[in-house]
């Protein structure tokens, strides 16, 4: 079993949908999660950083952890074409050891 | 802030030739950066880590004669495709996390398109 799991999609949604998406992990070790946003030929760009269980917002994008679930997620709101990318969720354990998820491919249709 | 430049962003070359990628923070200093390659469709899959001043650590199966790492300062590290074969061709990505911060995130680069032909 892999220690972060991320559905691979592809994940295809009108504009203006809400976009939810997930990971879950393992192991309690891991503290720190993030989310990059990847367009095609290009390199990750981080969007969301958190290391507590609860809700982060920065505009159209919610982060939420939680803890006791190992289970963290991404929503997209009022979702745009130009949201149409790769998402991966990182997780940093104690110990300062990065762990990805595949990514999930998402397309938004106009 | 946290901008990683990566240059040349494309690279098309003979069979044989060596290529150099450099990895640059711009705003802020990484004692770590890493170097990962990345398949069409396909997950990032790290290469290496490498740590200002000494030896990078290498993932199994990656050459570490084949793919040179240098991380000589605090905002610079190559990497180096030794006589390179079409099957190296792939597109590239380094990473850089800042030093003095706990458990600060990875920022990526734009990645470099290596073609070999």
């Amino acid at each position: 079993q892999k220690e972060v799991e991320q559905d691979p999609g592809p994940l295809s949604v009108p504009e203006g949908a809400i976009v939810s998406l997930n990971c879950t992990y393992s192991n309690s070790a891991f503290q720190y999660f993030m989310w990059y946003r990847q367009y095609s030929r290009k390199g990750p760009e981080l969007l969301m950083y958190t290391y507590s269980s609860g809700n982060k917002e920065d505009g159209r994008f919610t982060a939420q952890v939680d803890k006791s679930s190992k289970y963290i997620s991404l929503f997209i709101r009022d979702s745009q074409p130009s949201d149409s990318a790769t998402y991966l969720c990182a997780m940093i354990k104690t110990g300062n050891q990065f762990y990805f998820g595949t990514g999930t491919s998402l397309t938004v249709i106009p | 802030g946290a901008v990683v430049s990566q240059h040349p962003s494309r690279v098309i070359c003979k069979s044989g030739t060596s290529v150099k990628i450099e990895c640059r923070s711009l705003d802020f200093q990484a004692t770590t950066m890493f170097w990962y390659r990345q398949f069409p469709k396909q997950s990032l899959m790290l290469m290496a880590t490498s740590n200002e001043g000494s030896k990078a650590t290498y993932e199994q199966g990656v050459e570490k004669d084949k793919f040179l790492i240098n991380h000589a300062s605090l905002t610079l590290s190559t990497l180096t495709v030794t006589s390179a074969h079409p099957e190296d061709s792939s597109f590239y990505i380094c990473s850089a996390r800042a030093t003095g911060l706990p458990a600060s995130p990875q920022h990526f680069g734009d990645g470099t398109r290596l073609s070999i032909l």
